[in-house]
């Protein structure tokens, strides 16, 4: 595609449930990210793929956070039983080459996840 | 630990000024990458300009240049001639191989006409 895309844009949740962040990264990037900002803040890193292999998963909060990414495009962050704390935009980014080069990361719209 | 400082929470200036966004990282590494991010409202990040540490020469983007200051751990952004369009949040952002970046709080900048 053109660009990254996100899908929900807004997701709004009650405590407790489970939701699911997808990510379309830009079709042949190999490297792909997950991060999340909470409000008036920074970007904190989540995970990162290599393929559909995530050589660092170090970012994740807890182990309601997962991830996966399959056919080296499409990934989903799954949120298990969220908290409050959890609200936030969840931003994905998609590079061209592996690990060994610092390539732009081009990012997605983001998803807003509001958890009442 | 590797971190990035933004010391300027907020900052507005009159169209057309030229404007200076701060920014110091703290790193044991010699190679590296910096980068300069720029949200709108619209929540998109996108890249304004990126240094290699190994190169000594500034990096310039039409009216975006820095001034990479590698033994003072500093790279602060210019903004020449600025336009409303350039109204956004900016994020300063290192990385050392793996491409883990990591961020500054941002800079809010406001450009009023």
């Amino acid at each position: 595609g053109a660009g990254v895309s996100q899908s929900p844009s807004n997701k709004v949740t009650e405590k407790g449930k489970d939701v699911e962040l997808r990510c379309d990264p830009i079709s042949g990037h190999t490297a792909l990210y997950w991060y999340r900002q909470r409000l008036g803040q920074g970007l904190e890193f989540l995970i990162y793929f290599q393929g559909n292999s995530a050589p660092d998963k170090s970012g994740l909060p807890s182990d309601r956070f997962s991830a996966e990414r399959t056919g080296e495009s499409v990934s989903t962050l799954t949120i298990q039983r969220t908290q409050q704390e959890d609200s936030a935009v969840y931003l994905c980014a998609s590079t061209e080459q592996a690990s060994g080069s610092a390539d732009t990361q081009y990012f997605g719209p983001g998803t807003r996840l509001t958890v009442l | 630990a590797q971190t990035v400082t933004q010391s300027q929470p907020e900052m507005s200036v009159q169209e057309a000024e030229t404007v200076t966004l701060s920014c110091t990282y703290d790193t044991s590494e010699n190679n590296y990458y910096l980068f300069w991010y720029k949200q709108p409202p619209s929540r998109q990040m996108i890249l304004v300009i990126r240094q290699e540490a190994y190169k000594q020469q500034n990096a310039t983007e039409n009216r975006f240049s820095v001034n990479f200051q590698k033994a003072a751990k500093s790279f602060s952004l210019k903004i020449s001639d600025s336009q409303l369009g350039d109204t956004a949040m900016y994020f300063c952002a290192f990385t050392h191989l793996p491409n883990q970046l990591i961020w500054g709080a941002g800079t809010k900048l406001i450009i009023k006409p």
